[in-house]
């Protein structure tokens, strides 16, 4: 089973709206909410922002995600929709999907996002 | 909280083994697949292996079918990782990760530098 398809890079400005697209098949992203986004700083553990396509996470996690962060899916493509861009969310992030198969779960690529 | 916590990671040479360990609290354990995810240096992530429950399910990258097995220990609430035949592209940070459909709660990692 192949990678999620993300693009290697996309950039904005503070303030702005970035979009992250990830493509997967009919098997994984298309069959199943069960679409996450992870964010990673250089050095630092892969976080949970949003999971089952459009949820973020709360409760017990040590810190929360704020609503600038969002999810959603058409199709076999999920996408991350970061609004009102900060400096701070510059980072890797990468998709990662259900594939109800014996592989289990499938990521993607990671895509670099430079706030300029 | 949940909290994972890995170790045994180390600099080992070409051909050596090293055994990784996963100390869990925080949830029950006996309820949740378990994996490992690695990811080398400066690359993406690695979906590497999971067990279910039961134990009765197990799953491996091709890039370590035969190398590597994974286990569990319900009464110590552990999770591990026999690595065996290490190579240099196994250089990487191992991630131990809790798998709820997708991987939910990450330990912080531990390094392992196979090298001559």
């Amino acid at each position: 089973q192949s990678a999620l398809t993300q693009p290697r890079s996309v950039s904005g400005s503070p303030g702005q709206s970035v979009t992250i697209s990830c493509t997967g098949t009919s098997s994984d992203v298309g069959e199943f909410n069960y679409v996450s986004w992870f964010q990673q700083h250089p050095g630092k553990v892969p976080k949970l922002i949003i999971y089952d396509v459009t949820k973020r996470p709360s409760g017990q996690r040590p810190s929360g995600v704020p609503d600038r962060f969002s999810g959603s899916k058409s199709g076999n493509t999920a996408s991350l929709t970061i609004s009102g861009l900060r400096t701070e969310d510059e980072a890797e992030y990468y998709c990662c999907a259900y594939t109800g198969s014996y592989t289990y779960v499938i990521f993607g690529g990671g895509t670099k996002l430079t706030v300029l | 909280q949940v909290q994972l916590v890995e170790s045994g990671g180390g600099l080992v040479k070409p051909g050596g083994s090293l055994r990784l360990s996963c100390a869990t609290s925080g949830f029950i354990f006996s309820d949740f697949y378990m994996s490992w995810i690695r990811q080398a240096p400066g690359k993406g992530l690695e979906w590497l292996s999971y067990i279910s429950n039961s134990g009765s399910t197990i799953y491996y990258a091709d890039s370590v079918k035969g190398r590597f097995t994974i286990s569990r220990d319900t009464a110590k609430n552990s999770l591990f990782l026999q690595m065996d035949s290490l190579r240099a592209e196994d250089t990487a940070v191992y991630y131990c990760a809790r798998v709820s459909a997708i991987p939910d709660y990450w330990g912080q990692g531990t390094l392992v530098t196979v090298s001559s």
